[in-house]
């Protein structure tokens, strides 16, 4: 069983389209996490969700929009995408008693 | 920004030598994690320091802390081929966990 799981793990789209990505943890875990790395392996976290609650919002677009349908689920919606969204995402959970992150495969996204 | 800056940015190695890894931060912390990521694939824990701790091991790693500096270091020793990977250092404050620039250790079999 995939600890943490995210669809699609490829998704190429041209600009201007919606895509979603969505997100699964079987851990049991409070909080998730959304992480963007770039080309040259900058991560850079772009939300955080506790049981269902935002919160951490770092400065990313409005276009992107996550949802958290229950703890277990946090997924990523990305409106009127651009060249420079071109990335590949990784979905986190966190082990509240000792602070590891637990992630997932990442999903490669090309905006064409 | 908190981001960690890693030295080096890329490290080769014979196989069975020792790589040591560093990592600088900027502001005080919870605790200091290392992660491995292999190519293509997500990050993996390796193992995590907390801010009043100097050292810590598991395994063939060898985690260091110096807060007064704001730097940590990773030793892996009698390093293997399977231990290619990019390993990052992170920084947690309040549940967020800030990553650093990583470094690209390749061993020569």
């Amino acid at each position: 069983d995939t600890a943490v799981s995210q669809t699609p793990k490829y998704l190429v789209t041209q600009m201007g389209n919606d895509k979603s990505i969505k997100c699964e943890q079987n851990l049991g875990h409070d909080t998730m996490y959304w992480y963007k790395q770039d080309s040259k392996k900058f991560l850079k976290i772009m939300f955080s969700y506790n049981n269902k609650e935002l919160i951490i919002n770092e400065t990313v677009p409005n276009r992107f929009s996550p949802k958290s349908p229950d703890k277990a689920h946090l997924n990523l919606h990305i409106n009127s995408l651009e060249l420079g969204d071109s990335a590949v995402y990784f979905c986190a959970s966190r082990q509240s008693n000792t602070g590891e992150l637990f992630f997932g495969e990442g999903s490669r996204l090309t905006v064409l | 920004s908190q981001q960690g800056e890693e030295d080096p940015q890329a490290l080769s190695i014979q196989e069975g030598e020792n790589a040591t890894m560093n990592c600088s931060y900027k502001t005080s912390i919870n605790n200091l994690q290392w992660y491995r990521q292999n190519s293509g694939r997500g990050l993996v824990h390796l193992i995590l320091i907390r801010s009043n701790e100097r050292e810590k091991h598991s395994g063939r790693l060898r985690v260091t802390l110096d807060t007064s500096k704001k730097s940590s270091s990773l030793l892996i020793t009698a390093s293997r081929a399977a231990d290619t990977a990019s390993y990052f250092c992170a920084t947690e404050i309040y549940e967020k966990l800030t990553f650093g620039t990583g470094t690209r250790l390749t061993i020569i079999p």
